[in-house]
């Protein structure tokens, strides 16, 4: 069965720092990827970036980057000079090869940046 | 450029109720999805369908209906409504083409309330 792990339920940042929120997986799927979304408070659930399990670089979009250690199975998220908008809870998911289209969740990491 | 939508926003009903959310997406994506949103547990899938007339189960089935008779529309029914599905409920939807960064699309939400 699939799993991740969010340890971090809340985190507290200044403006303009950087921000890592960890995510732990666990899988028998050789092939599989793995997602960070952002959901606000407005509710909508927001896709950040992907990380495929045989990706040689580390993803990267815009100020997000995500800092993957397949061999201990790590799929970091690092937001870089984080803003006030920033703040929002931040989901870890994963789709692998057997479980079709499905992706499971983690139990996310509220994030607040403080001005 | 509708994308997918969900209705009704907000609903709420009492203990035993029939109670039907809608999900419709323009996008003609193969795959859609049911989520359920509780504090503590992320986003835990409900049912999903690979195409018309083909739907399977997620990790929290049990209470639940689903039906798709047309590509576009994913109805999810909670036939006796309990307490306990006070939740928020999202629909997805993704192309589901095989491999690469596909992720899913998320609608903007109902908040169920059982009574």
């Amino acid at each position: 069965a699939q799993k991740i792990t969010q340890t971090q339920p809340g985190m507290f940042v200044q403006e303009k720092e950087a921000v890592t929120l960890d995510c732990t997986y666990d899988t028998s799927d050789p092939s599989y990827g793995l997602f960070w979304y952002k959901q606000p408070s407005s509710g909508e659930m927001i896709f950040l970036i992907y990380q495929g399990s045989y990706d040689q670089q580390n993803a990267t979009e815009g100020r997000y980057s995500l800092n993957f250690q397949k061999a201990r199975k790590s799929a970091n998220l690092v937001i870089s000079a984080s803003q006030l908008g920033d703040s929002a809870m931040y989901f870890c998911a994963m789709r692998g090869a057997q479980g079709a289209q499905k992706l499971v969740f983690g139990q996310g990491t509220r994030l607040t940046i403080n001005p | 450029d509708a994308g997918i939508t969900q209705s009704p926003r907000y609903k709420i009903t009492e203990t035993g109720r029939q109670v039907t959310l809608m999900c419709h997406q323009t996008w003609s994506h193969s795959y859609m999805f049911w989520y359920r949103q509780d504090l503590g547990h992320g986003l835990r899938l409900i049912y999903y369908s690979a195409a018309a007339d083909i739907t399977d189960k997620g990790e929290v089935p049990d209470g639940y209906v689903v039906s798709r008779s047309k590509t576009e529309n994913f109805p999810l029914t909670l036939e006796s409504a309990t307490r306990s599905q006070t939740s928020v409920y999202f629909c997805a939807s993704s192309t589901g083409l095989a491999g690469g960064q596909e992720t899913q699309y998320f609608g903007p939400g109902t908040r169920l309330l059982v009574l």
